[in-house]
């Protein structure tokens, strides 16, 4: 069975920082691009960044570049968010989903930030 | 990259369709054939319902079929059961290995 599980999500305060993880399984971890979407409380969806296969293509949404890090390690089928600088307006339900070629098919079942002081 | 444009609600009875429009530009919706769609109920993650415009996963009903014209893409639920009120939002690949999803629509089962 294809799964995706997010962790690492807390409360944090304004400007702090933190890291999400994500475990694959039931699926060839290294051949699929993964992506990472929120969902802001009683918010819709936000597609948020992606990493490709090989671990150095990485693509962001323009409201998290230079904010957020997407990273990857194929050994432990493994993707994180290094989330920098966070702001209220990042409090949000965060999942992690694998990238089916141009359309985003599986989806963890999510970890929750919440960015308040 | 703005959110692609959907009705906030639609409802209809039981065994009755109903139609989600899901509107974008020729950078996303209109550029690609790559919309999908999901069916999000109350505090739970997005589940995938239709992919490449018209295509359904497995074990999705029949009931759900998809379709596009131009900068906006549809989804139908015929013949609406219960268990179809949920949120429901596209998704558009939009170049790049970026996506952009929609607004977002609440149906609701008379």
């Amino acid at each position: 069975e294809v799964q995706l599980v997010e962790s690492g999500g807390t409360l944090v305060q304004p400007g702090g920082s933190l890291r999400l993880s994500c475990a694959a399984s039931g699926f060839t971890f290294s051949s699929h691009s993964i992506t990472w979407v929120r969902q802001a409380p009683g918010k819709g969806l936000e597609w948020l960044a992606n990493i490709k296969q090989g671990e150095n293509d990485k693509y962001y949404v323009d409201s998290v570049r230079g904010r957020f890090t997407i990273s990857r390690d194929n050994g432990k089928n493994s993707v994180y968010l290094q989330m920098n600088s966070l702001r209220a307006e990042d409090t949000a339900v965060y999942y992690c989903a694998r990238d089916f070629f141009f359309y985003i098919d599986v989806w963890g079942i999510g970890t929750t930030v919440t960015v308040s002081s | 990259q703005s959110a692609l444009t959907q009705p906030p609600s639609a409802s209809g009875s039981p065994g009755q369709s109903v139609t989600i429009s899901c509107t974008g530009t020729s950078s996303d919706v209109g550029g690609y054939n790559y919309v999908s769609w999901f069916q999000q109920h109350p505090d739970k993650a997005p589940k995938l319902i239709i992919y490449e415009v018209t295509m359904r996963p497995s074990g999705v009903p029949d009931r759900f079929s998809g379709s596009k014209s131009g900068n906006t893409a549809s989804l139908t639920v015929s013949g609406l059961q219960p268990e179809d009120e949920a949120d429901y939002y596209c998704c558009s690949y939009a170049g790049s290995s970026s996506y952009v999803f929609g607004t977002g629509t609440k149906v609701t089962v008379l």
